[in-house]
């Protein structure tokens, strides 16, 4: 596709339910990056997938949180037993290798904007 | 670990005064990148820096890195309403795949 493609762009759960975020990166880019953004905040690094290394999970506030990538393109990120304090904005960004001196642009698809009631 | 610092958190400017945001990182940096996010939006890449004390422009935002690669500035000349949003540095390390992106400066310009 021509950018990063995040879905649903909303969703409202009720606690204690589980939600799956999806994101489909720009064709091509071996990086992929989660970000939690809660209103008017910064931006909150939960995860991180470069090509077939393993993943940076350190971001990831608690093992409710878990996020896949297959096939090193489409990204799922899984929230388990919802909480309050998930809610937020949740940013996926995709870019070429991350190397020394490349333009490695970070491209953020839109959202998905989590409600949990 | 890697850790990249920013402020001012945030800055309130009449229109057509100056605005400067300052990045500062615990490690020297490989190159660093400036996004922003205009309110409701999500980030957009401006820049990226790589070079011991680059100075690069677009039209009136100055970026700058330092001569150590630990820090680096936007700077805004003559502020203008349409450059309200939050200003993101986000800095890569040598010893790191990824960039870190640092809290945000949030800019609010009064016409």
């Amino acid at each position: 596709g021509a950018g990063v493609s995040q879905s649903p762009s909303n969703k409202v759960t009720e606690k204690g339910k589980d939600v799956e975020l999806r994101c489909d990166p720009i064709s091509g880019h071996t990086a992929l990056y989660w970000y939690r953004q809660s209103l008017g905040q910064g931006l909150e690094f939960l995860i991180y997938f470069q090509g077939n290394s393993a993943p940076d999970k350190s971001g990831l506030p608690s093992d409710r949180f878990s996020a896949e990538r297959t096939g090193g393109s489409v990204s799922t990120l899984t929230i388990q037993r919802t909480q309050q304090e998930d809610s937020a904005v949740y940013l996926c960004a995709s870019s070429l290798a991350s190397t020394t001196g490349g333009n490695t642009e970070a491209f953020f698809g839109q959202g998905t904007r989590l409600t949990v009631v | 670990g890697q850790q990249v610092m920013q402020i001012p958190q945030y800055q309130h400017v009449q229109e057509g005064e100056d605005f400067t945001t300052y990045c500062n990182s615990s490690t020297t940096l490989s190159n660093i990148q400036w996004y922003k996010q205009r309110p409701g939006g999500h980030p957009v890449f401006l820049i990226q820096l790589v070079k011991s004390g680059e100075v690069k422009k677009q039209k009136r935002l100055t970026f700058q890195f330092g001569e150590a690669k630990k820090n680096s500035s936007l700077h805004i000349t003559a502020t203008q309403t349409t450059d309200v949003g939050t200003y993101f540095c986000a800095g890569k390390g040598y010893n790191f795949n990824k960039f870190y992106f640092g809290s945000g400066t949030k800019l609010n310009v009064k016409p």
